[in-house]
């Protein structure tokens, strides 16, 4: 157990709906990552959260968003849901100082349908 | 720019067989280098890291050196065990130091038979 929970674990939804998907980090960490893996395009980086606010982007789509609140927990929202959305979405939490050092949730599979 | 190219796997191997597998990188700047491995059903752990060129990493019997004339970062193992079964993933750092952003292998798949 990583310390690092993740809600739903599955999800399944139609076109053009909209999600949430939520982490809590662990205990301490100020870091929050979100991921997407997929069979055709690997594990991808999405955005990065510090403290509340945002640290780094990566491949995210404008239909996708993500905050991360005062309590430090972060949402992803996943909107105008697309077939090629299907994927496993995790989030990782790191220590300040250890940004590499990064512990996964155990993912939330997203099946659009 | 960055990028890390992992062996196609399924990698299949008996208990006791030694194991390598490969990765090799493409990147600007000094990056960290690091191993993670997923068990079924899991989400991602680190396995091990290597910081700068001609570190090792280890853990759990697994090590792995960081080569800057080869760009690579091989992760090997003397002796497989049928729990090391999983998905290896090599990755990169990328950014600023202030950055967590992980660049990431395909993955590959590592069957042990006992």
């Amino acid at each position: 157990d990583s310390g690092v929970t993740q809600t739903p674990k599955h999800l399944i939804t139609a076109t053009g709906q909209r999600v949430t998907l939520r982490c809590s980090p662990r205990s301490g960490d100020l870091s929050v990552y979100w991921y997407q893996q997929s069979l055709d395009q690997g594990l991808q980086f999405l955005i990065q959260y510090y403290n509340g606010e945002e640290r780094a982007k990566g491949n995210i789509l404008e239909r996708f968003s993500a905050q991360q609140f005062p309590d430090l927990h972060s949402e992803l929202n996943l909107s105008s849901l697309e077939l090629g959305d299907s994927a496993l979405y995790f989030c990782a939490s790191s220590a300040p100082g250890t940004p590499y050092e990064q512990y996964f949730g155990p993912g939330t599979r997203l099946t659009v349908t | 720019g960055n990028s890390v190219t992992q062996m196609e796997g399924p990698v299949t191997l008996s208990e006791e067989a030694f194991l390598t597998i490969n990765c090799t990188y493409t990147a600007t700047g000094y990056p960290s280098l690091f191993w993670y491995v997923q068990y079924p059903g899991e989400g991602l752990q680190l396995l091990l890291k290597a910081t700068k060129a001609d570190d090792k990493g280890s853990n759990k019997g697994f090590e792995a050196t960081y080569r800057k004339e080869t760009t690579s970062f091989h992760l090997e193992k003397g002796s497989v065990q049928v729990s090391d079964s999983a998905v290896y993933f090599c990755a990169l750092s990328h950014g600023s130091s202030n950055t967590g952003k992980l660049i990431f292998g395909q993955g590959t798949t590592l069957q042990v038979k006992p």
